[in-house]
């Protein structure tokens, strides 16, 4: 099972530059979420997508879009991007039996210089 | 505003010592509490928790949840080395359409040999 499948695994950009993070899950998960994670700071809600077609702010959205594509596939673009967005991005899912629990990708360890 | 407050940050004990790690939380419309453990990567589930004075139990690990005063606590008893990780507590809750899922900053929990 591959569960909730994210790319890439590493990046690093110059300041200004944009990219997309792809993530993919096969559980048939209705929501999906997008986490960055920095020294001492836990695990922040950028934003999340709780059905296809609906995406909300977390509690740190600026500097961030996001599509949710199609009920598999939850993207996060970053369109300028700053040193400050250097972090750890994971993305997660949750949804069926077990609605409660969330599912994480591997993370992508990105770098602005 | 919705949070979560760990504590404490960061704890330091001996192999063989009892911990308890604490959680407390303001969220509109609870749904449920998680606990996960993270050690390298992502994050792993531990527990979740819906329901006042139930305790959850799984080998050394317990946790219960009180929904009253809006905390709760994870319990690691006869500590071992391999329970060195961060231990992240996160709660679910309703917002105006969709739920949201935020987490604490996480307790660093180091055991000493």
């Amino acid at each position: 099972n591959a569960g909730v499948t994210q790319t890439p695994k590493f990046q690093v950009l110059k300041t200004g530059q944009s990219m997309t993070l792809q993530c993919a899950q096969d559980m048939n998960h209705n929501s999906m979420y997008w986490y960055r994670q920095d020294p001492g700071m836990g695990l922040r809600l950028i934003y999340y997508s709780a059905s296809e077609g609906t995406t909300d702010k977390g509690e740190v959205p600026n500097g961030y879009n996001v599509s949710r594509l199609n009920k598999r596939e939850f993207s996060l673009r970053l369109e300028s991007a700053a040193p400050s967005q250097t972090s750890v991005y994971f993305c997660a899912s949750s949804g069926g039996r077990f609605r409660e629990k969330l599912f994480f990708g591997s993370g992508t360890q990105l770098s602005v210089l | 505003e919705d949070k979560v407050v760990q504590s404490p940050l960061s704890l330091v004990v001996h192999e063989g010592d009892t911990v308890t790690l604490n959680c407390s939380y303001e969220v509109t419309n609870f749904r449920s509490l998680l606990w996960y453990k993270q050690e390298k990567k992502a994050p792993t589930f531990l527990f979740m928790l819906t329901s006042s004075g139930i305790e959850k139990k799984s080998g050394r690990l317990s946790s219960i949840l009180d929904k009253k005063e809006l905390f709760s606590i994870l319990n690691i008893t006869a500590t071992q080395t391999g329970d060195s990780a961060v231990y992240l507590c996160a709660v679910e809750g309703m917002g105006h359409r969709d739920d949201k899922i935020i987490f604490g900053k996480g307790t660093r929990l180091h055991i000493l040999p």
